[in-house]
C-alpha cells in the first residue's frame, strides 16, 4: 500500500522559517517525481512547487508565489521530500500536501495518483 | 502561465442525477487535464487523467471528455458519496495550475 505522511507544520510568526516533511512507503521512491500543493482556509488548490527524481536530473519548479523562499528537496535514502518554506506571510498559511507525479501507464500523460493527508501551517503574530 | 477556467463554482444535485462540470483552458495542451475530487479533511483523489481516462478503481459513472481547450467532468447517477469539491488541473506545463474548484452538495 502506497502511503505519503506529511509532518512540519505548526504556528509559525511571519517572517519565519519552517521544514516539512513527506514521508514515502509503498513505492519507489528514487523513480519518482514529487510535488507539493497547498490550500489556504476556504480557498481551492494551489500549485506549489515539483522536484523530479535524480535519474531524471533533480530539477525543481516553483509557483511565482513562493520562487525564492520555497526550496522542494528531497532524500531519496530515506524515501522522504522536503519543503522548506522561508519568510512566511500570512497568505501561507494553508494544509500542504504532498502528492506524486506519475506518468500513467507508461503513457506521456502525467497525474498526481497519491496524495498524502496534508499538514496545517498557520503564520500568526 | 496556463489559465484554468472552471463553472460552476458550486452546483446543487440530487442523488441520481448527472452533472457536468467544465473547465477551460488560456491555451491548447492536448490532453495534460486530470480531474480531482477532494473531500473535507481527506486527501484529493485522482478521478481522471489525459483528459478522459478512468484512474484504476474509480466508479464508471464518472467520465471525461476534451473539445479543443474545454474540458469536462460528467458524473452519471449521483451517489451520496460523490458530494464534494471537483477540481482540474494541466500537468502540460508547470506550473501546474488547478482549476478554481466546483462544490457539489445535495439539494
Amino acid at each position: 500500500e502506497v502511503q505519503l505522511v506529511e509532518s512540519g507544520g505548526g504556528l509559525v510568526k511571519p517572517g519565519g522559517s519552517l521544514r516539512l516533511s513527506c514521508s514515502v512507503s509503498g513505492l519507489s521512491f528514487s523513480h519518482a517525481w514529487m510535488t507539493w500543493v497547498r490550500q489556504a482556509p476556504g480557498k481551492g488548490l494551489e500549485w506549489v512547487g515539483r522536484i523530479k527524481s535524480h535519474t531524471d536530473d533533480g530539477t525543481t519548479h516553483y509557483a511565482t508565489p513562493v520562487k525564492g523562499r520555497f526550496t522542494i528537496s528531497r532524500d531519496d535514502s530515506k524515501a522522504t521530500l522536503y519543503l522548506d518554506i522561508d519568510s512566511l506571510r500570512f497568505e501561507d498559511t494553508a494544509i500542504y500536501y504532498c502528492a506524486t507525479d506519475t506518468f500513467l501507464y507508461g503513457g506521456p500523460y502525467d497525474a498526481y495518483d497519491f496524495w498524502g493527508q496534508g499538514t496545517l501551517v498557520t503564520v500568526s503574530s | 502561465d496556463i489559465q484554468m477556467t472552471q463553472s460552476p463554482s458550486s452546483l446543487s444535485a440530487s442523488v441520481g442525477d448527472r452533472v457536468t462540470i467544465t473547465c477551460r483552458a488560456s491555451e491548447r495542451m492536448s490532453s495534460y487535464l486530470s480531474w480531482y475530487q477532494h473531500r473535507p479533511g481527506k486527501a484529493p483523489k485522482l478521478l481522471i487523467y489525459a483528459s478522459s481516462s478512468l484512474q484504476s478503481g474509480v466508479p464508471s459513472r464518472f467520465s471525461g471528455s476534451k473539445s479543443g481547450t474545454d474540458f469536462t467532468l460528467t458524473i452519471s447517477g449521483l451517489q451520496p458519496e460523490d458530494f464534494a469539491t471537483y477540481y482540474c488541473q494541466q500537468t502540460y506545463t508547470t506550473p501546474h495550475t488547478f482549476g478554481q474548484g466546483t462544490k457539489l452538495d445535495i439539494k
